[in-house]
């Protein structure tokens, strides 16, 4: 059974770009979830989406957007990007949101390592 | 509101010496705890999981945790460390109720380093 895929795995962006990530999570599983992890902050949550629709979403500025498909794969869309915006972006999915107890929690992806110069 | 602390940033054992890793979390209901670990250029892997139940965890790897209530903390271990466990590992609070549910709450990491 594949993982959770995320494309590309590296991406170098300048300043002002735009830049979308992409994340096909396991097979039956319907929800997605994204994080962002720096050195500085941490693992933060950005966005989650299920049955393509946004359910919860973190604080980070409207810059950040997502969407997810109705094959539930996802993307994540970040326009005018900033220096620190250079971020390891991780993916998560499950089964769905509201089923913790029987979904084994998220399984992440590799992440998309995003470089902002 | 939630959150997670993980108070050692950095851990350094010997091989085959005994390890425990701390996490405390705040959460005002019962919480869905999570430790997941995470190698240089990788995602996060789930080592394992407590929602209800026993106490006593055991997960992938040779890993356990505990679940203390009265102490909020979740703190991993693992009775024998090999070299390939040097990583960082997060502890995470999910949220059970309400608008954050499904959301993960990380600890800032625990980088292990094992010494031959």
């Amino acid at each position: 059974k594949a993982g959770v895929t995320q494309t590309p795995r590296y991406l170098i962006k300048t300043r002002g770009q735009q830049v979308t990530l992409s994340c096909s999570p396991i097979s039956g599983h319907r929800s997605v979830s994204w994080y962002q992890q720096t050195p500085g902050q941490g693992l933060q949550f950005l966005f989650e989406y299920f049955s393509e629709t946004q359910r919860n979403k973190g604080n980070f500025p409207g810059r950040f957007s997502g969407r997810q498909f109705s094959n539930s794969r996802s993307e994540m869309n970040v326009s005018t990007l900033e220096l620190g915006d250079s971020a390891l972006y991780l993916c998560a999915s499950s089964l769905e949101p509201y089923k913790l107890r029987t979904n084994y929690g998220y399984t992440f992806g590799s992440g998309t390592r995003l470089t902002v110069v | 509101a939630q959150s997670v602390t993980q108070p050692d940033i950095h851990i350094t054992v010997s091989e085959g010496a005994s390890l425990e890793l701390r996490c405390n979390y705040s959460y005002g209901a019962t919480p869905y705890l999570f430790w997941y670990v995470q190698s240089p250029g990788q995602g996060l892997q789930l080592l394992l999981k407590y929602f209800s139940g026993d106490t006593l965890v055991q997960g992938i790897k040779g890993f356990e945790a505990e679940f203390k209530r009265s102490q909020s903390s979740f703190n991993l271990r693992k009775p024998s460390v090999h070299w390939s466990d040097a990583a960082e590992y997060f502890c995470a609070v999910g949220a059970g109720r309400g608008s954050t549910l499904g959301r993960l709450y990380f600890g800032r990491g625990t980088q292990l380093t094992v010494w031959p």
